[in-house]
């Protein structure tokens, strides 16, 4: 079974802190795709990152970087230097082969203080 | 810009009404779905569909029908409601042949019911 787990429900920081979201996934697959989306209070949930499963490299995009280790089944996300506009939930999700079912943690809210 | 619409943001029914959620996307994506978000339980897939007329089963099918008549439309159906399908409502789409395609969502229907 697949399966993802977002251990940290809320985190309250203030800006220009750095914060790291945790996740952790399961799955038997071997090629399998990780993804993260925020949720602003809006509602809609806006794609954010991919890694496929034999890519390891880090990525960085602006204040944002992602760290995805096979060995520990984890695929966290850095923001630096947080700002208000950060204050989200965001969810991380997991797409095994077969290609249609994406499977998705339970999110963390993020909330960032002036 | 391209975009997943649902029709309805909020709605309010009574339990043993049947409840129509509509979804349009303008972005000719074979794929559709519909998820519910619950607090702590993060998004699960009701149904799902990958052409015109065609349907499978997410995680949580129960209580719940859809129809894809035309490829940019999908829609959830509630025959019954019930107050245990209160939640928000997520459309997405996504691009045929993919595997690693990120999800389109929309900006969600918050249904409550009665």
């Amino acid at each position: 079974a697949q399966k993802v787990t977002q251990a940290q429900t809320e985190i309250s920081v203030v800006e220009k802190e750095d914060v790291t979201l945790d996740c952790v996934y399961e799955t038997r697959d071997t090629t399998y795709y990780l993804f993260w989306y925020k949720q602003p209070p809006s509602g809609e949930l806006v794609f954010l990152i991919r890694r496929n499963s034999f890519d390891e490299q880090n990525e960085i995009s602006g204040r944002y970087s992602w760290n995805f280790q096979k060995s520990t089944s984890s695929f966290n996300f850095t923001i630096t230097a947080s700002q208000v506009v950060d204050s989200a939930v965001y969810f991380c999700a997991l797409r095994g082969t077969g290609g249609f079912k994406t499977i998705f943690g339970a999110g963390t809210r993020l909330f960032v203080k002036a | 810009d391209v975009k997943v619409t649902q029709s309805s943001r909020y709605l309010v029914k009574r339990t043993g009404e049947k409840v129509f959620l509509e979804c349009v996307q303008d972005m000719d994506h074979e794929n559709m779905f519909w998820y519910r978000q619950d607090p702590g339980l993060g998004l699960r897939l009701i149904y799902f569909s990958y052409d015109v007329k065609m349907k499978e089963k997410g995680d949580i099918p129960e209580g719940y029908s859809v129809s894809r008549e035309k490829k940019e439309r999908f829609s959830l159906i509630l025959e019954s409601a019930s107050t245990n399908q209160t939640s928000m409502y997520l459309c997405a789409s996504s691009p045929p042949g993919l595997a690693n395609g990120e999800l389109f969502f929309g900006e969600g229907s918050r249904l409550t019911v009665l």
